[in-house]
């Protein structure tokens, strides 16, 4: 069965630094989206991504943040200069459309800043 | 603005018992409606969901939810609970149209239930 990857599983970086988290989403999915989990609280909804455009983004999806799909499979969530409170576990979702389908989530990618 | 209100952080059950995790939602129109589940390190994986039609819902696992909209409410049920359903389990929503006439899909999510399955 089809499912969303994300890489690494795991990233460890230091406070002001620049981290790039990769998603690949199913192949014939044409929306993508980003959320996160902070520890002991919701998920929360960054970023939703459309015809190689930002449909629509959160108030926590400020400009340390952006989203890119280089290369048609890949899709990537970029923070420029990580700040502790960016510490979350990070999942990338895709569905075939937007309304009232299933979003698949990969497994998540688990960043702290230190 | 949409929010989603879980009733109970933590949930024990006996095995073989009911499971009813509960969900409650606020918007001004009806929206989709889901479950999600998450198991130790890993995704959020579909356990049903709700759009049109039927209001009790069937899920994998045995897992059922009804839509009562006079209650905005989608509570999860599961007759009999194993060992394996010990997880955590999220109830979201997502606009059925905004005002435009377009919806983007973004999830929005209750604060989430973990389950416990004793023997």
């Amino acid at each position: 069965e089809p499912e969303v990857t994300q890489t690494p599983s795991h990233q460890v970086t230091q406070m002001g630094q620049e981290v790039i988290l990769r998603c690949v989403p199913i192949s014939n999915h044409l929306y993508f989206y980003w959320y996160r989990q902070i520890l002991g609280q919701k998920v929360e909804f960054l970023v939703s991504f459309y015809n190689n455009e930002i449909s629509e983004k959160s108030e926590i999806f400020d400009d340390q943040f952006s989203v890119e799909r280089p290369d048609g499979s890949n899709f990537t969530l970029k923070i420029r200069s990580t700040k502790l409170e960016d510490s979350a576990m990070y999942f990338c979702a895709s569905s075939v459309r937007a309304i009232g389908v299933t979003q698949y989530f990969g497994p998540g990618t688990r960043l702290t800043v230190l | 603005a949409q929010s989603v209100t879980q009733l109970g952080s933590h949930v024990s059950v006996s095995e073989g018992a009911l499971v009813l995790l509960r969900c409650n939602y606020s918007s001004s129109v009806p929206p989709y409606l889901f479950w999600y589940v998450q198991y130790p390190n890993q995704g959020l994986q579909l356990l049903l969901k709700y759009t049109t039609g039927a209001t009790l819902v069937k899920g994998i696992n045995g897992f059922e939810a009804e839509f009562k909209k006079s209650e905005t409410s989608f509570h999860l049920t599961k007759p009999s609970a194993h060992m394996s359903d010990a997880a955590e389990y999220f109830c979201a929503v997502s606009d059925r149209a905004n005002a435009g006439g377009t919806s983007y899909g973004k999830l929005t999510f209750g604060q989430g239930t973990i389950l416990t399955v004793h023997p």
